[in-house]
């Protein structure tokens, strides 16, 4: 399998403009995640998926940030509008309910907010 | 409170030398515990993983950890470094409901 797929690898915007980061899960994983990585607060989990179904976004920091996965093959990271303080590495990953719980991460996105 | 604690944030060994990263863990019934790898610009790589029965679990890479109940610990070793493990290395519990507490992170630098 390809693994999972993240787009753009690297985003560069100015404040207030509108970010969408794109996840493609591995084929036949049924959980979603969306995890952001800083230097200062390391792995922080914001939102994650069952079958296309958020379950758990307790992690989202706040109405800017949104996120939907409207088929089991995509997923979107939204925030609008975006902040310096949103400058991060956003990584998606993907796991299977019956594989025995390990998640299989994507590269992640770069995501700098000037 | 479910925590995972990863003592040291930085370490450098030499290059063919012995290698041990700590990890501790808080959580009231058996862990399931996991060790991941993260090089420069990519995403975490899955070394190995700990459900239960045998407390010495082998990984990819030639890494392996053990589970110590009685010290809350699951600590990653390699017997002989190699230059491409530079890396940084994250210890992870499985809290429940899918989610995951990682530990900060033990930066690893080899020397030549």
């Amino acid at each position: 399998d390809a693994g999972v797929i993240q787009s753009p690898r690297h985003e560069v915007t100015e404040m207030g403009q509108e970010v969408t980061l794109r996840c493609k899960p591995i084929s036949g994983h049924d959980y979603l995640f969306w995890y952001r990585q800083t230097m200062m607060r390391g792995l922080e989990l914001l939102i994650y998926f069952n079958n296309n179904v958020p379950i758990d976004d307790s992690g989202m920091p706040e109405d800017r940030f949104s996120a939907k996965m409207p088929n089991a093959s995509f997923s979107t990271l939204k925030i609008q509008p975006s902040e310096p303080r949103d400058s991060a590495v956003y990584f998606c990953a993907s796991s299977r309910s019956s594989g025995g719980f390990e998640q299989y991460f994507g590269p992640g996105t770069r995501l700098t907010v000037t | 409170a479910q925590s995972v604690t990863q003592p040291d944030i930085h370490i450098t060994v030499s290059e063919g030398a012995s290698l041990e990263l700590r990890c501790n863990y808080s959580y009231g019934a058996t862990p399931y515990l996991f060790w991941y790898v993260q090089s420069p610009g990519q995403g975490l790589q899955l070394l190995l993983k700990y459900f239960s029965g045998d407390t010495l679990v082998q990984g990819i890479k030639g890494f392996e950890a053990e589970f110590k109940r009685s010290q809350s610990s699951f600590n990653l070793r390699k017997p002989s470094v190699h230059w491409s493990d530079a890396a940084e290395y994250f210890c992870a519990l499985y809290s429940g409901t899918y989610k995951y507490i990682f530990g900060t992170g033990t930066r690893l630098k080899v020397l030549a």
